[in-house]
């Protein structure tokens, strides 16, 4: 099946500072990308959609200035955490689909922890 | 948006034991998703099962997306079946993203 890759995955930073997390599609073309938080024993929750060469669409109450996405490839998209605090400690998911309608494919994750 | 709701949200369940895991959803959908995500946080993609029946080994899935629901079947549970299910849709309306549902924690004892 397909493979979608996250990296890192695992990161420590210090409060105040910026956290990169980048996905890939490693076999396919994503025309989509979808950014997910999961805090623990809690569900996903979409974040933000984010399609090749536009501007991301942010879920209602996601700081879209704090959480900046860039999909500047058909295979690569990345989530910057800016000025990173303690309550942004989370686990963050990606996924990609080739087209819409088509099965989504989920990254292994990135677990966050600011100090 | 589209609401999903999985049922039971807990169940424990004895090595050898059959279960069967509900997701109901308030809408029409494109897409549906099962997944098993393992103590690490790794979504395992189970099933994607927009409509129909399908199968794999021990697990089995039925959508009837005119009901609005979706049945994942565990059969002759396994330890290692032990964690988080979650079902997820794509409303047909959604403009492509996946909701997801709450989640039923499976918890099998030797």
């Amino acid at each position: 099946g397909a493979v979608v890759s996250q990296h890192p995955s695992r990161v420590i930073c210090k409060s105040g500072t910026s956290v990169k997390i980048e996905c890939r599609s490693l076999d396919f073309q994503a025309t989509t990308m979808f950014w997910y938080r999961q805090f623990p024993k809690q569900s996903l929750m979409l974040m933000a959609t984010s399609n090749e060469g536009s501007k991301a669409t942010y879920e209602q109450g996601v700081e879209k200035d704090k959480f900046l996405i860039n999909h500047a490839s058909l295979t690569l998209s990345t989530l910057t955490v800016t000025s990173a605090h303690p309550e942004d400690s989370s686990f963050y998911i990606c996924s990609a689909e080739p087209g819409q309608g088509y099965e989504q494919y989920f990254g292994p994750g990135t677990r966050l922890t600011v100090t | 948006g589209i609401q999903v709701e999985q049922s039971p949200p807990d169940l424990i369940l004895q090595e050898g034991a059959n279960s069967t895991l509900r997701c109901n959803f308030s809408d029409s959908v494109n897409n549906l998703q099962w997944f098993h995500q393992n103590p690490w946080g790794q979504l395992i993609n189970l099933f994607y099962i927009p409509s129909g029946t399908k199968q794999n080994g021990r697990l089995s899935a039925t959508t009837v997306a005119t009901e609005r629901y979706s049945l994942l079947y565990i059969s002759s549970s396994q330890t290692t079946d032990s964690g988080v299910y979650f079902c997820a849709v794509e409303g047909h309306y959604n403009n492509n993203d996946m909701r997801f549902g709450a989640g039923t924690r499976l918890t099998v004892k030797p």
